[in-house]
């Protein structure tokens, strides 16, 4: 079985930076790509960015093109998401990690369980 | 900027049949997007339903289907039930980008 295990809540300052980790197990962790997603209180699925494992390879979107960094350790199958100078209006949300299975179908199989990020000063 | 397009809400009867959609708000959605769809219910992860347009990931009842409707993406429940009342997300890939709709939420009463 397939799992996305990703790291615990975060509570941070604005302007701080979180880091969030998504550990895959049960699969080759090269064979997906690993996306990002953002969940703000209340509101809708927003795609983040995504990150190739097998060779770095990132593609952001334009809303967190500035502020998001996309990274992957191979020796432990771990993706990580990091998002800097945080403010509570635009950043405080539960964070997804989804794996994409490299082919010709494009979609989210597995999830991860979410992490909650706060920020507050 | 071109936005992925879903009705907000939508409500059915136990046991009928709704169709929701997904558009673009410039063009046509055609299985080249590789339309996929997902349900989230409050407090958890989302679930993945169908992919490519049309397929059932596993463990997905079959009242639950995907097509192409006109010029829009189309996920079909066919004899809705009860637990089935929850948020449905369609994923549209555009290129080297990867975008939601805004989300339909489902009731069924």
């Amino acid at each position: 079985e397939v799992q996305l295990v990703q790291s615990g809540a975060e509570v941070k300052k604005p302007g701080a930076t979180v880091k969030i980790s998504c550990k895959l197990s049960g699969s080759t962790f090269t064979d997906y790509y690993i996306h990002w997603i953002q969940q703000a209180p209340g509101k809708g699925l927003e795609w983040m960015g995504l990150l190739d494992p097998e060779d770095g390879e990132t593609i952001y979107a334009d809303k967190f093109q500035a502020r998001l960094s996309l990274a992957a350790d191979t020796s432990t199958d771990t993706a990580f998401m990091e998002l800097s100078s945080l403010t509570s209006e635009v950043d405080a949300a539960v964070y997804y990690c989804a794996a994409d299975p490299k082919g010709d179908s494009n979609y989210f199989r597995h999830w991860g369980q979410g992490t909650v990020v706060a920020v507050s000063s | 900027q071109i936005l992925v397009t879903q009705e907000p809400s939508f409500s059915v009867s136990p046991g009928g049949t709704v169709t929701l959609t997904c558009g673009l708000s410039s063009g046509s959605v055609s299985s080249s997007f590789h339309p996929s769809w997902y349900q989230q219910t409050p407090g958890q992860a989302p679930r993945t339903l169908i992919h490519s347009t049309r397929i059932r990931s596993s463990g997905v009842p079959d009242r639950f289907s995907g097509s192409i409707l006109g010029n829009k993406a189309a996920l079909i429940i066919t004899g809705a039930q009860t637990e089935d009342e929850s948020d449905y997300y369609c994923v549209l890939y555009m290129g080297t980008a990867v975008a939601f709709g805004g989300g339909t939420k489902l009731t069924v009463l």
